[in-house]
């Protein structure tokens, strides 16, 4: 069962800034999330991953609330090939390995 | 290229039919994943090995699925007596012993006619 849930679409403007939510009310404190992006007709790749502080690298931010209830990704300056599904993914331990639960990820479009 | 890879891309097959599928994961990653993706969700875990040993596996993989990873490199994925509802892109991730992140390759997509 998914442990997060994201809008499904939105819209963002070349050049600004893209934001998405994701509700993960149910995770555990040692559980990770994790977001992926997914451009058509590939496998996903990896974007970033927090467990409870903000987190940047070259790609991405990664914003966690404090009660770690939900998280928001950003894109800084969007350009035409963000346009992908985005999945923010919880990451759970069970027999020996971490396994990824995605949830059903948003469609976002980035328009010229 | 030293990421996933998966053979082949695409498999159109007729129901009834047995079809197998190939993952050759990053080189020295000894964990590797199956998932199963429908159209508009997201992907599914299927089943996973450390090694060659197959740790778990989901209840969504029917009798009629088999996994082996036989040398603990390359691994397989054969659905027998295939069905329209196995229609899907199936999905082969790795990631090595210290690190968490799974790589992921771009997928086998299956239609069963």
């Amino acid at each position: 069962d998914a442990k997060t849930t994201q809008p499904p679409s939105m819209d963002c403007a070349e050049g600004r800034a893209a934001n998405l939510p994701c509700n993960h009310s149910t995770i555990s404190g040692n559980e990770y999330v994790y977001w992926y992006r997914q451009i058509h007709s590939q496998g996903p790749q990896y974007i970033i991953h927090g467990l409870k502080n903000n987190e940047t690298n070259e790609m991405a931010s990664l914003i966690i609330t404090e009660d770690r209830k939900s998280s928001t990704l950003i894109l800084p300056h969007a350009t035409l090939r963000d346009t992908a599904v985005y999945y923010c993914i919880v990451r759970v331990y069970t027999s020996g390995t971490y396994k990824y639960i995605f949830g059903t990820g948003t469609r976002l479009k980035v328009l010229a | 290229d030293t990421g996933v890879s998966q053979d082949p891309r695409h498999k159109i097959t007729k129901r009834g039919q047995n079809v197998t599928f190939r993952c050759d994961p990053i080189s020295e990653h000894n964990r590797l994943y199956w998932y199963r993706q429908t159209l508009g969700q997201g992907p599914e875990f299927l089943t996973y090995f450390q090694n060659e040993a197959q740790l778990e596996k989901s209840r969504l993989l029917s009798d009629r699925f088999s996994a082996e990873r036989p040398k603990g490199s390359f691994s397989t994925l054969e659905i027998q007596r295939t069905e329209q509802g196995d229609s899907a892109m199936y999905l082969c991730a790795s990631s090595p012993t210290v690190g968490n992140e799974q790589f992921f390759g771009p997928g086998t997509r299956l239609t069963v006619l």
